[in-house]
């Protein structure tokens, strides 16, 4: 069975940095497209990263500069390196597995909240 | 950028009802057009994707149509387990994804 498990969430000040990870099972990771979608509080879904097969990456304008999305294929699992924390990246952010030829999400991690607050 | 607008933004039915939500592109996005469920406290899960084709394990009373700039989401019979916010997302630039802002299905 497909499984995302994601981890690093937390409270942190403006300004701070915070590292994701998303922890695959069921499929290789290096096989295929993987995204971040992130939700703040009572709102709705924003696409925020995509790192293709062949390593290419891609962002929102909201994010570019600031996050970084990598990948560790010896642990099968996915990275958001978070710098320059705002506000208004406070979100629960999920780890999403994209099948590139339909542009749909169809497998989702249960999300990790961060909270970005002084 | 595409813009994407569901309505209506909230939708209060009775169980056994027939609904319907629509999603509008701000431009033509051929059949890149998925949608997702999602429950309080849940990841979204995927339901149709490209425009019509059912995910697996989704019951058949799901179903979407559409072309070009308007899609809508279908459900024929509301069961308690649908009331949940429902999201249209395009991929027609393949280098972003647009989510609609969300209908919240309610129980009348």
């Amino acid at each position: 069975d497909v499984q995302l498990v994601e981890s690093g969430g937390g409270l942190i000040q403006p300004g701070g940095s915070l590292r994701l990870s998303c922890a695959a099972s069921g499929f290789t990771v290096s096989d295929t497209y993987m995204s971040w979608v992130r939700q703040a509080p009572g709102k709705g879904l924003e696409w925020v990263s995509d790192v293709y097969r062949s390593g290419s990456t891609y962002y929102a304008d909201s994010v570019r500069g600031r996050f970084t999305i990598s990948r560790d294929d010896s642990k099968n699992t996915v990275y958001l390196q978070m710098n320059s924390l705002r506000v208004d990246d406070t979100a629960v952010y999920y780890c999403a597995r994209v099948e590139f030829t339909l542009g749909c999400f169809d497998s989702w991690g249960q999300g990790t909240l961060v909270t970005v607050s002084s | 950028d595409i813009q994407m607008t569901q309505s209506p933004s909230s939708l209060s039915a009775p169980v056994g009802d027939r609904v319907t939500i629509t999603c509008r592109a701000s431009q033509g996005i051929s059949t890149f057009l998925n949608w997702y469920q999602q429950k309080p406290g849940k990841a979204p899960k995927l339901l149709i994707y490209a425009v019509s084709s059912l995910q697996s394990g989704v019951p058949s009373r799901f179903s979407g149509s559409g072309s070009g700039t308007e899609f809508t989401l279908t459900i024929s019979s509301l069961q308690p387990e649908d009331f949940a916010t429902y999201y249209c997302q395009e991929r027609y630039n393949t280098l972003m994804y647009t989510f609609g802002q969300g209908t919240k299905l309610e129980i009348k």
